[in-house]
């Protein structure tokens, strides 16, 4: 059965500051790794993906992924009020071929405090 | 680009009717589409992969003779929740898988049943 975990907080943190989002997940064969951004009653938002060990930069956002340790990371820098939401990490197997649903943890409620 | 969209976005229905929820990818064409679902404050799961042309796969514990999926075109998969109860309340989401983006996927906006 995979699995993934994460904090479900609430995490809060000042507005500028740099807001950290931890995940672990149980499957090792797991290939790639995504984190979704979901606000209260909306459906989620693809904002990183990454597949291979080490950093990936998007703007404000970095993914982490160290598969040895079986741990996936978002840091959110400059944090904004608007980036207050619900931070989804999710897995796809590295059991199927083709493509494979998500598995998602539970969420990280990430409060911006202004 | 990666847009999905779903219809209706809202429903409620009475325990005993059918109720049939539509995912298009409007500008990309998937040849997989996935339906998940979740409940207040809890994670999306898992429901089915559909693939255009043949059988969905279900999840362990989804059963398939309620959750009828179609996936006629490479831009349209349906859910029909058949007899809904209303445990079957939920939010309905799908979602698209983006060919060569390293399985990136792509949600809809979702669907709220309400069974009464």
């Amino acid at each position: 059965q995979k699995e993934v975990e994460q904090n479900s907080g609430p995490l809060s943190v000042p507005e500028g500051a740099i807001a950290s989002l931890n995940c672990t997940y149980s499957d090792r064969g797991s290939q790639s790794f995504f984190w979704y951004r979901q606000y209260s009653g909306k459906s989620p938002e693809l904002i990183m993906s990454i597949y291979s060990n080490g950093d990936k930069e998007d703007g404000r956002f970095t993914a982490q992924l160290n598969k040895a340790s079986q741990y996936v990371s978002l840091l959110i820098r400059d944090s904004q009020p608007s980036d207050s939401a619900t931070y989804l990490c999710a897995v796809i197997g590295g059991s199927g071929g083709g493509a494979d649903g998500l598995t998602f943890g539970k969420g990280t409620h990430l409060i911006i405090q202004p | 680009g990666a847009v999905v969209s779903q219809h209706p976005s809202r429903v409620i229905c009475k325990s005993g009717t059918s109720v049939k929820i539509e995912c298009r990818s409007l500008d990309f064409q998937a040849t997989t589409m996935f339906w998940y679902r979740q409940f207040p404050k809890k994670s999306l799961m898992l429901m089915a992969t559909s693939n255009e042309g043949s059988k969905a796969t279900y999840e362990q514990g989804v059963e398939k003779d309620k959750f009828l999926i179609n996936h006629a075109s490479l831009t349209l998969s349906t859910l029909t929740v058949t007899s809904a109860h209303p445990e079957d309340s939920s939010f309905y989401i799908c979602s698209a898988d983006l060919a060569g983006s390293s399985y990136e996927q792509y949600f809809g906006p979702g669907t709220r049943l309400t069974v009464t």
